[in-house]
């Protein structure tokens, strides 16, 4: 089974903190994203990753930034929490769906994230 | 990015009864995904269809890829209390390869009566 941590399932944090939202995948793919979600907006791409030290802005980069020094491990970092960055966050990898092999993604458990 | 029309936004069902939601889009889409989302977690894969036509069953659940590779439904019979959730397609577009973006529908709102 494909593997996807997150290293927080709530955080509770203030504004103007520095946040750090942590992805790990198990299966040594290359391609890893972080979306947000919220009511009404549904999933919005903030970064992806395609290879170690890659990145690629998605819809929504603004305030966000990300890091990848490490294949298996796909950071995204809030410099300066505002209260509007309050969401769920969601990490996922590419992957292929057994059998037929095609692509998909998987995602990990989400990040509720309250930032007073 | 672009989003996918989903509907219903939301249901509200009885148990037992018999569900469909689908998903449409101006452009066509190589690959239709759906996921299940239970409340507070992250989105759980279904289904996923990669030619036109394709007809696939996962348990009570089967999706469609249309023909026009422009949308998609989702159906799920006989319902039961733990069916409750937010049920997501998405599609990724010819060409996206590299990067591999998925564009999605904005969910359906499941709610089954017991």
């Amino acid at each position: 089974d494909v593997k996807v941590t997150q290293s927080s399932r709530y955080l509770v944090k203030r504004t103007g903190e520095k946040v750090f939202l942590e992805c790990v995948q198990d299966m040594d793919h290359e391609n890893m994203f972080w979306y947000r979600q919220d009511p009404g907006l549904g999933l919005r791409l903030i970064y992806f990753s395609y290879d170690v030290k890659m990145k690629e802005k998605g819809d929504i980069p603004e305030g966000y930034s990300v890091s990848r020094e490490k294949k298996e491990r796909f950071s995204l970092i809030l410099e300066s929490a505002s209260t509007n960055q309050t969401s769920m966050y969601l990490c996922a990898i590419k992957g292929f769906t057994s059998g037929s092999w095609g692509e998909t993604q998987y995602f990990g458990p989400g990040t509720r994230l309250l930032v007073l | 990015g672009q989003q996918l029309n989903q509907s219903p936004q939301s249901m509200f069902i009885q148990e037992g009864e018999d569900v469909s939601m689908n998903c449409t889009s101006s452009s066509i889409f190589n690959t239709w995904l759906w996921y299940k989302q239970d409340p507070g977690e992250g989105p759980v894969l279904l289904i996923a269809l990669y030619k036109a036509g394709e007809l696939t069953s996962n348990g009570r659940l089967t999706a469609q890829f249309g023909i026009t590779r422009k949308d998609s439904f989702l159906n799920i019979s006989a319902s039961i209390p733990s069916d409750v959730g937010i049920y997501f397609c998405a599609g990724l577009p010819p060409g996206e390869t590299s990067g591999s973006r998925l564009t999605f529908g904005e969910g359906t709102q499941l709610t089954v009566n017991p």
